[in-house]
């Protein structure tokens, strides 16, 4: 059963930036038929689609936040990476990573991590 | 930009009760929208993908109708494990979630 873990510091001090980890295990990052990444909540707040990526190294991101984003992945590791930049408080949040199948449309977000929260204060 | 709305923001049940949300996209979507129960501290769940058809493992008493713009989630008999928020998605473009519907005890 593909399972997910989310891994990084809980605590970031604004303007630095947020590094989290995704490992994935029960499963392959390279499977080539899924996009890997990540959706966010702000504590008591909805879900944010922050961007995916494909094991060629191929990445979408949503536009709101394009500019501050990197997505990496490493499949030696099985694992895929987070960066977000010149964070501040309103980027404190619960940081889930998650799959979706790699076509246009007729996809879903499924499974995902259990998450890890993100907090932003100095 | 495609926005997503759903209705009721929340709404109070009681066990065995029929409950029905819906969600709304500004612009057609096909039948590229997903629901997802969210209980409190733990991750999404996905429920119903492609409008209508249901997750594996995913009880029967769940359903999704629609297409287009309006989209609905149907529990039939809402059991004590059903209350939860509840978000659509809408996967026609740049994935966006619906701002959830909060489903607690009556």
């Amino acid at each position: 059963q593909l399972q997910l873990q989310e891994s990084g510091p809980g605590l970031v001090k604004p303007s630095e930036t947020l590094s989290l980890t995704c490992t994935v295990s029960g499963g392959s990052i390279s499977s080539g038929t899924y996009y890997w990444g990540w959706i966010r909540q702000p504590p008591g707040k909805g879900l944010e689609w922050i961007g995916s990526i494909y094991y060629s190294g191929n990445t979408r991101y949503n536009p709101s936040l394009e500019s501050r984003v990197t997505i990496s992945v490493d499949t030696s590791r099985n694992q895929f990476s987070l960066k977000l930049s010149s964070v501040t408080a309103a980027d404190t949040a619960v940081y889930y990573c998650t799959r979706r199948p790699r076509r246009d449309g007729f996809n879903w977000f499924d499974p995902w991590g259990q998450g890890t929260l993100v907090i932003v204060s100095s | 930009d495609i926005q997503m709305t759903q209705s009721p923001s929340s709404l109070s049940a009681s066990v065995g009760d029929r409950v029905t949300i819906t969600c709304r996209a500004s612009q057609s979507i096909s039948v590229y929208l997903n629901w997802y129960q969210q209980k409190p501290g733990k991750a999404p769940k996905l429920l119903i993908y492609g409008a209508t058809s249901l997750q594996s493992g995913v009880p029967s008493r769940f359903s999704g109708s629609g297409s287009g713009t309006d989209f609905t989630l149907t529990i039939s008999s809402l059991q004590p494990e059903d209350f939860a928020t509840y978000y659509c998605q809408q996967s026609y473009s740049t994935p966006l979630f619906g701002p959830g519907t909060k489903v607690d005890v009556k």
